[in-house]
C-alpha cells in the first residue's frame, strides 16, 4: 500500500467549475501536510501548507482530518491556468520544513473552455 | 536571485555507464535534498544534506548511488554503473536552515538509461 494515496484522475472540468481532490496517508506519525502543484515536465512547487483548522488561499481551500488521515483540496472558479498535477505531500517532521517529504502520485487536473 | 539549478537537464546513457548529476542550491541554503521519480511512480526522497554532512540517506536505493556535497555548496549525485531501472527524473531541492522555510525544487535532471 502506498504511504500517500491519491486518485490519479484526470479530472476534466470546465472553466469556472469547483473541483475537489482527496488524499489519504497511512503514517499516523505524519506531522506536516502540503499540496504541491507540478506542471508538465516541470518541478513541483508548493501550493499551500495544510493546517488542522483548515486554511484558505484565494480560490484554494485545504482541509485536514487527522483522525481519518485524510487531506483535501478544493479549487473554486477553476481557471485554465489551474491545469496541472496536484501532489499531496506529508512529512513526519513538525518543523514546517520539507525534509523527507512523502509524495502521492498526484492528481491530474485539466480545465477546459 | 537564481533558483536551484541542475545539470544536465537531460541525459541518455547506456546501461553500465556512469552519470554524474550536479545541483547548485540557492545561495545560502544549508539544506540540500535529492529526490527522484521513476516512470509511473511517485517522487521519492533519496537523501538530505545539511551543509556538507549527510543528515539522512535512508532513501538511497543501493550502493550504485553516491552523493557528495564537498564544501557545503553544490552537490553531485553519481550513478555507477547505471541500470535500466534508474531511468527517471532526479530533483534537487534546497531550503534555508530553520523552521517553517519553504523548500525550492530544481527543474530536474531527466535520465534515460538504454
Amino acid at each position: 500500500r502506498k504511504e500517500v494515496e491519491q486518485d490519479p484522475g484526470p479530472f476534466n472540468v470546465p472553466e469556472g467549475a469547483t473541483v475537489a481532490f482527496n488524499c489519504t496517508y497511512s503514517n499516523s506519525a505524519s506531522q506536516s501536510f502540503f499540496w504541491y502543484r507540478q506542471d508538465c515536465r516541470k518541478e513541483p512547487k508548493l501550493l499551500m501548507s495544510v493546517y488542522s483548522s483548515g486554511n484558505e488561499d484565494g480560490r484554494f481551500t485545504a482541509q485536514l482530518n487527522r483522525a481519518s488521515q485524510y487531506i483535501s483540496l478544493l479549487i473554486r472558479d477553476s481557471k485554465l491556468s489551474d491545469s496541472a498535477t496536484y501532489l499531496c505531500v506529508v512529512s513526519p517532521l513538525n518543523t514546517g520544513t520539507a525534509s523527507k517529504l512523502t509524495f502521492g502520485t498526484g492528481t491530474r487536473l485539466q480545465v477546459t473552455l | 536571485e537564481a533558483g536551484v539549478t541542475q545539470f544536465p537537464s537531460h541525459s541518455v546513457i547506456e546501461k553500465g555507464q556512469t552519470v554524474t548529476l550536479r545541483c547548485d542550491p540557492i545561495s545560502g541554503h544549508d539544506n540540500l535534498y535529492w529526490y527522484r521519480r521513476v516512470m509511473g511512480k511517485e517522487i521519492k526522497f533519496l537523501l538530505h544534506f545539511v551543509k556538507e554532512s549527510k543528515q539522512d540517506e535512508s532513501g538511497m536505493p543501493n550502493n550504485r548511488f553516491l552523493a557528495e556535497r564537498t564544501g557545503g555548496t553544490y552537490s553531485t549525485l553519481k550513478v555507477q554503473p547505471a541500470e535500466l531501472e534508474d531511468s527517471g527524473v532526479y530533483f534537487c531541492a534546497s531550503s534555508p536552515r530553520g523552521i517553517g522555510n519553504t523548500i525550492y525544487f530544481g527543474e530536474g535532471s531527466w535520465l534515460t538509461v538504454v
